[in-house]
């Protein structure tokens, strides 16, 4: 079974809307985190925000936000007031285990996001 | 700051031909390192990751391997390419403990004819 699913093929929002780009994953392990990448066209991965397992409320991190549903195992990502330049490929990742030395992430395959002027 | 180098950015390689790929990070010490291959409209596959000088540990059986010569030194290669090592390939950094986020370098991407 995938350990992180994306299942939006292709993503659109009008400048200035919030859009939510969707993220479900599968763990047995208690203590996991979970991550939000954007790759622009140029290819580099940027990370966005972070969720652990144990935390309570929603990461934030100026426009995003991550809507963590523990118990249906989801990890959305609310992108607010959409800018041009968030038109870009949009990964979710998970780490299952504590952070430590052979920890690692896991990715999903993606959605694309484009937004519109 | 820390930062990341990873070169080549542009590689066209004849099948057969050996690669080498480096990373490099400055900033910190005894990163763990990591190397992805993306391949074209894909998500990001793990193939190899180091907690240490020499120690390597290998995600998927494949044409490549990996060496850590120096603490901030991730090197990528191959003996002889196929067509199917055509990809994306992105290093990654993450410091020890915590979080685990990664750091990636601008990537490098490879094609062989």
């Amino acid at each position: 079974a995938q350990k992180i699913t994306q299942t939006q093929p292709g993503m659109f929002v009008q400048e200035k809307e919030a859009v939510t780009l969707d993220c479900t994953y599968d763990t047995s392990d208690q203590s996991y985190g979970l991550f939000w990448y954007k790759q622009p066209s140029s290819g580099e991965m940027i990370f966005l925000i972070y969720q652990g397992s144990y935390d309570e409320q929603n990461a934030t991190e100026g426009r995003y936000s991550l809507n963590f549903q523990k118990a249906r195992k989801s990890a959305n990502l609310v992108i607010s007031a959409s800018q041009l330049g968030d038109s870009a490929m949009y990964f979710c990742a998970m780490r299952e285990g504590y952070g430590g030395a052979n920890s690692k992430l896991t990715f999903g395959k993606g959605i694309t996001l484009s937004v519109r002027p | 700051s820390q930062t990341i180098h990873q070169w080549p950015a542009t590689l066209v390689q004849p099948v057969g031909s050996p690669l080498s790929l480096e990373c490099t990070v400055e900033g910190t010490s005894n990163p763990n390192l990591y190397w992805y291959r993306q391949a074209a409209g894909r998500g990001l596959q793990l193939l190899f990751y180091s907690v240490g000088i020499g120690q390597i540990s290998s995600e998927v059986p494949q044409n490549l391997s990996a060496s850590r010569p120096q603490d901030r030194q991730f090197i990528l290669s191959s003996k002889k390419l196929l067509l199917s090592d055509s990809g994306f390939y992105l290093c990654a950094w993450s410091p020890v403990g915590g979080a685990n986020v990664l750091t990636f370098g601008a990537g490098s991407r490879l094609t062989v004819l």
